[in-house]
Order: C-alpha cells, then structure tokens, then sequence
C-alpha cells in the first residue's frame, strides 16, 4: 500500500523559493505505472493542482503556474519534489503530494500524503 | 483553466438524500468521463470517493454514486449519515494533462 510523506520548510520569505519533498514508501517511485503530483490548498479554500511527473522525468504542469512550477524526480531517494519560484503571500497553502490511481490521462488522485503548511512572510 | 462551478452548501437530514452538481464545460467535464469527487474533513487530506464519473474505489460505501450530464457532474449521497458532514470537492480531467478542480460544498447533516 502506497503511502506518501510531505517534507519542507513551513516558512519561506517573499520572493524567494519554496521547495518541498515528497518520500513514497510501500512501493517505487520508479513504476512505469504511477505519475505523481502536487496540489495545494490555501487556508479556507479549493484545491488547486500543480504539476505532475513520472520518473521518465516527463513533466506535467498547471497552465497557470507553468512559468514558476518545476517538479522532479529522485529516483536513488525514492521521492520527488516540487519547487516554485517567486512566492508570495497567496502561495500561502496547505501543500499535498499524490499519486495518480492510473494513467496521467484521467487518473483521479489516491492515495494522497498528510500535506504541508507552507506560510509565506518576510 | 478555470475552477468548476459547485454550489457553496448542502444540506440535509439522516436518511435524506443530497446531490452535488459540479459544472464545468466542453473542454473538461463534458468533454471526458474522468471526473472524480473528494471528500475531506477539517484539517485533513481529500479521500477518493468517486472516479471515472461513477466508480467507487474499494471501501467507499454505496451510498455514494456520481453520474454526468453534458458538462455538469453530480455525486449524490444516499441514506444520508452524520459521518458525511465534510466537505466535497470534484475534479476533471480538462485535456492536454491537465486538471481542474472544484470550488468545494459543505455538506450539513441536520
């Protein structure tokens, strides 16, 4: 059974980077079977997705964060990371990693790690 | 890329029945029968509840069922219990691997 664990600072100043972790354990990182994502939600609100990667290294991301999103993976750790760049207060979330039940095509997420705070502030 | 529309709130008494609509366009809902629906409790991560419009992952009880119509889903809760309170998120594949989300709906049980 797969299982997923956040990992990162809970505070990043404005304008600098935020970079988390996500470790998978029950399984490898490395099945050609399994994409893998973020998603955030800000306190009060929806979620919102950020990108996914298989461990090919084929990336995949939200439009709307394309030009500040980079998700990688590492294999030799068996996890994967989500970076993003230029942060602000509304980049102010709980962060979560998933796993895609199935293909990047469609596949709904499950299961999903505990999540992360991640405040923004100077 | 645009959240999909759900109403604010639910609510209803044990036993009732409660439906969520979940509305997108041609590009995500309409266009592909890959939406699935989210339960989450406060300070907790989502659990899959419905995917692929209608299927229940092992261990989600019958009681939820999800169905599409053109370019709005809906999950209905049947036999409503006081264990449903939460709230409910849908999401939708909206091509080019991408995906969309759902604003949220609270539920109430009475």
């Amino acid at each position: 059974q797969l299982q997923l664990q956040e990992s990162g600072p809970g505070l990043v100043k404005p304008s600098e980077t935020l970079s988390l972790s996500c470790t998978v354990s029950g399984g490898s990182i490395s099945s050609s079977s399994h994409y893998w994502g973020w998603i955030r939600q800000p306190p009060g609100k929806g979620l919102e997705w950020l990108g996914s990667v298989h461990y090919s290294g084929s990336t995949y991301y939200s439009p709307s964060l394309m030009s500040r999103v980079t998700i990688s993976v590492d294999t030799s750790k068996n996890h994967f990371s989500l970076k993003l760049t230029s942060v602000t207060a509304t980049d102010t979330a709980v962060y979560y990693c998933a796993t895609h039940l199935g293909d990047i095509v469609g596949g709904p997420f499950d299961p999903w790690g505990q999540g992360t705070l991640v405040t923004v502030s100077s | 890329q645009s959240a999909l529309t759900q109403p604010r709130s639910v609510s209803g008494s044990p036993g009732q029945s409660v439906t969520i609509s979940c509305t997108g366009t041609s590009s995500d809902v309409g266009g592909y029968n890959y939406v699935s629906w989210y339960q989450q409790y406060p300070g907790k991560a989502p659990k899959l509840m419905i995917y692929d419009v209608s299927r229940r992952p092992s261990g989600v009880p019958d009681r939820f069922s999800g169905s599409k119509s053109g370019n709005t889903a809906s999950l209905t809760i049947s036999g409503l219990q006081a264990e449903d309170e939460a709230d409910y998120y849908c999401c939708s594949y909206a091509g080019s691997y991408t995906f969309d989300f759902g604003t949220g709906t609270k539920v109430t049980v009475l």
